[in-house]
């Protein structure tokens, strides 16, 4: 059954240490993204990559690094620079003229 | 240049009564627009898209949106409420032919009262 899995689903930093969370995709798609939600704000967008090896930040891409080495996968890294990262973080992929699809996402909360 | 307004961060309605949830959009192209639905601490569903062929689209749950370009909307609704309905809803919009970079709305909370 194809889709995108986003782990763990929850995770904690503490103050000063950089965290990565997971996404992997089965759907054969191309492009990827992750969005960052915050009650009440929607969701902004922090990276997408349209093709292996390719990323383009997006409005929010301060404190976060990403890679995209295999078509499957798009890690995200929050970094020690990112001052207020608890959040919940979305990954989406999508195919050729076709709707963004989303993972479950992952909470990040700061100890 | 695109964007997307929901009115009302909170919609409350009684089961069985009509879902209206308001949508408009600013788009200096045509544009695609989206509903999505997300239940807690899970990712986004599409509820229904509209690309531009019929107006009024019919999506999953017995959700459809019209799209109306004289009042620039595309709003959502529901003939009955159904309490599996409680949720966040949000609108997007993106542009035909830009790069694939969707704009979403902050979400509106439907709440559903037995």
């Amino acid at each position: 059954d194809g889709g995108i899995t986003q782990s763990p689903k929850y995770l904690f930093r503490k103050e000063g240490q950089n965290v990565t969370l997971s996404c992997e995709q089965n759907l054969n798609h191309d492009a990827m993204y992750w969005y960052r939600q915050d009650p009440g704000q929607g969701l902004r967008l922090i990276y997408y990559s349209q093709i292996v090896n390719d990323f383009q930040k997006g409005d929010i891409a301060e404190g976060y690094s990403v890679s995209r080495e295999k078509k499957e996968s798009f890690p995200l890294t929050v970094t020690s620079a990112q001052k207020n990262p608890t959040a919940f973080y979305l990954c989406a992929s999508r195919g050729l003229n076709q709707p963004q699809h989303f993972g479950d996402g992952t909470r990040l909360s700061i100890l | 240049a695109q964007s997307v307004t929901q009115l009302g961060s909170h919609v409350s309605v009684s089961e069985g009564a009509l879902v209206l949830l308001r949508c408009n959009y600013s788009s200096s192209v045509p544009p695609y627009l989206f509903w999505y639905v997300q239940y807690p601490n899970q990712g986004l569903q599409l509820l229904l898209k509209y690309t531009s062929a019929a107006t009024l689209v019919k999506g999953i749950n017995g959700f459809e949106a019209e799209f109306k370009k004289s009042e620039t909307s595309f709003h959502l609704t529901k003939p009955s409420a159904h309490m599996r309905d409680a949720a966040e809803y949000f609108c997007a919009v993106r542009i035909s032919g830009g790069s694939y970079i969707p704009t979403f709305g902050r979400g509106t909370s439907l709440i559903v009262h037995p």
